[in-house]
């Protein structure tokens, strides 16, 4: 079943804060997360990814951390810009990842002035 | 372009009719996917390719739902006899090989399907 989840549909920020976006999983097999932005009319589009080797890997602007013990992922974004308005989806992959990914709902993130 | 193209972006179709759903993938990308999105909600995968061959088509909700891709290339979702819980935008992905080693698909923008 669905795994996936995330903790708020909406976080609404300031724009120049960060942003924190939560996301928690129930499958321990699962070794690999990935975060996904989706602006709207568009499809995913792949952000950053972490192994769960991993506690933190770091993008341009963007922050991944993963807590295995408590099964938690998050996506920080520093400095949000308007632009960073959309939905973002953690997904998760286990064994080899062939059958792709199973995403979560999502977080919708609106950037105020 | 380059990326992932999806036809038709809209369709429109009512109960009972058969529906054609195309996309076609960046080239040299081995996997295609196909999940559905419905309102609110993430990508629900449903159909993954590798080459010509449905590696796997566990998440195709019924025998009305059926897929192809006979060249390795463009793929085609197909659905016979619409309901109207089948209203939702299908989005086709791509990934190139050792999509394992990256988890990136490169999705298309999505063809809404809505059954009246």
């Amino acid at each position: 079943g669905e795994s996936v989840g995330l903790h708020l549909p909406t976080l609404s920020v300031q724009e120049g804060d960060n942003s924190i976006i939560n996301c928690a999983y129930s499958n321990s097999a699962s070794d690999y997360f990935i975060w996904y932005k989706q602006e709207s009319g568009k499809g995913p589009q792949f952000i950053i990814d972490i192994r769960s080797n991993m506690d933190k890997r770091q993008g341009q602007r963007v922050t991944v951390l993963l807590n295995k013990t408590v099964k938690h992922l998050s996506l920080q974004i520093a400095a949000t810009q308007p632009g960073d308005s959309a939905v973002y989806f953690c997904a998760e992959m286990w064994g080899g990842g062939a059958d792709g990914l199973t995403f979560g709902k999502g977080t919708h993130l609106i950037i105020q002035p | 372009g380059a990326g992932v193209s999806q036809t038709p972006s809209n369709k429109v179709t009512e109960k009972g009719k058969y529906v054609e759903l195309r996309c076609d993938p960046i080239s040299g990308h081995t996997a295609l996917y196909w999940y559905r999105q419905s309102l609110g909600q993430g990508p629900e995968f449903l159909i993954y390719f590798q080459g010509t061959g449905a590696a796997d088509d566990s998440g195709l909700p019924n025998d009305r739902f059926f897929a192809v891709r006979p060249e390795g290339s463009v793929s085609t979702l197909k659905i016979q006899r619409t309901e109207r819980g089948d209203s939702a935008v299908y989005l086709c992905a791509s990934s190139l090989p050792g999509f394992a080693n990256t988890g990136e698909l490169f999705f298309g923008e999505g063809s809404r399907l809505t059954v009246l």
